[in-house]
C-alpha cells in the first residue's frame, strides 16, 4: 500500500510559466513533509518542507501548501525556469510519533520547455 | 560544506559475493538512513540510526542485509550473499535532530549496485 502517491509520472510546463506538483498521503500521523529535487546520477536534493502546523511555506521561487483535511500537498514553482526539470519527489514522516524515516512517492518528472 | 559521502558510486559484482557500501554522515548529524531505490518499489527506507544505534531495521529486506554504524561518522551497509534482486541504488542519509524542529534529511549521491 503507497502512503505517498503522486499520480502524474512526467508534467510539461512552458519556461516562465508556473508548475504545480501534487501529492496525496493517506497516513493522518504524518506530520512532516518535504519536497526534494533529483537529478540524473545524483541523491536526491532537499528544496522545501512544511510541518502539519502551517498550511503554506515560500522559499522564493518555491511555494509548498498543505491541505490537512484533503491529505494533500502541492508544491508551486513560479516562474518555472529550464534548471527546474528534474524528478520531484514528495516524502512524509511522523516525527511526534518517533518515526524518522522518510516514505516518499514514486516521482514525478517535470520538464520545463523553451 | 561537505556533504554526505557514499562510497562505491558503482559495484558490479557476481552473485553470492559480499558487498560492503559505506556512508559518511555530515559531521555533527546525529541521525543516519539507508534508502534502497528499484523501478518497482521507488525509495524506501531500510534502516536508521539515531547516535549510532539502530532505531528501526524493519525495512530491511532479508538477513542478508545487515547495517551497523561503529562510531559517529561511519556506516556501512552490507550484504551477503548477494543476489541479483539486490541490484538498485542505496542512498545514505544524515540528519541533524533538534527537539522541536523539524530537520530535513541530506542524501548522498547513492552507490549504484549491479548483481549478475
Amino acid at each position: 500500500d503507497q502512503q505517498v502517491k503522486q499520480n502524474s509520472p512526467s508534467l510539461s510546463v512552458q519556461e516562465g510559466r508556473i508548475s504545480i506538483l501534487n501529492c496525496d498521503y493517506t497516513n493522518s500521523m504524518f506530520d512532516y513533509f518535504l519536497w526534494y529535487k533529483k537529478y540524473p546520477a545524483e541523491g536526491p536534493t532537499f528544496l522545501i518542507s512544511i510541518s502539519s502546523i502551517k498550511d503554506k511555506n515560500e522559499d522564493g521561487r518555491f511555494t509548498v501548501f498543505l491541505n490537512k483535511s484533503a491529505k494533500h500537498l502541492s508544491l508551486h514553482i513560479v516562474p518555472s525556469q529550464p534548471g527546474d526539470s528534474a524528478v520531484y519527489f514528495c516524502a512524509a514522516s511522523d516525527l511526534r510519533g518517533g518515526a524518522d524515516g522518510l516514505t516518499f512517492g514514486k516521482g514525478t518528472h517535470l520538464i520545463i520547455q523553451p | 560544506d561537505a556533504g554526505v559521502i557514499q562510497s562505491p558510486r558503482h559495484e558490479v559484482t557476481e552473485m553470492g559475493q559480499e558487498v560492503t557500501l559505506r556512508c559518511k554522515p555530515i559531521s555533527g548529524h546525529d541521525y543516519l538512513f539507508w534508502y534502497r531505490q528499484t523501478m518497482m518499489r521507488g525509495l524506501e527506507l531500510l534502516i536508521y540510526f539515531n547516535n549510532n544505534v539502530p532505531i528501526d531495521d524493519s525495512g530491511m529486506p532479508e538477513d542478508r542485509f545487515s547495517a551497523k554504524m561503529p562510531n559517529a561518522s561511519f556506516s556501512t551497509l552490507k550484504i551477503q550473499p548477494s543476489e541479483p534482486r539486490d541490484s538498485a541504488v542505496y542512498f545514505c542519509a544524515s540528519r541533524f535532530g533538534r527537539q522541536g524542529f523539524d530537520e530535513p534529511q541530506h542524501f548522498g549521491d547513492g552507490t549504484r549496485l549491479s548483481i549478475l
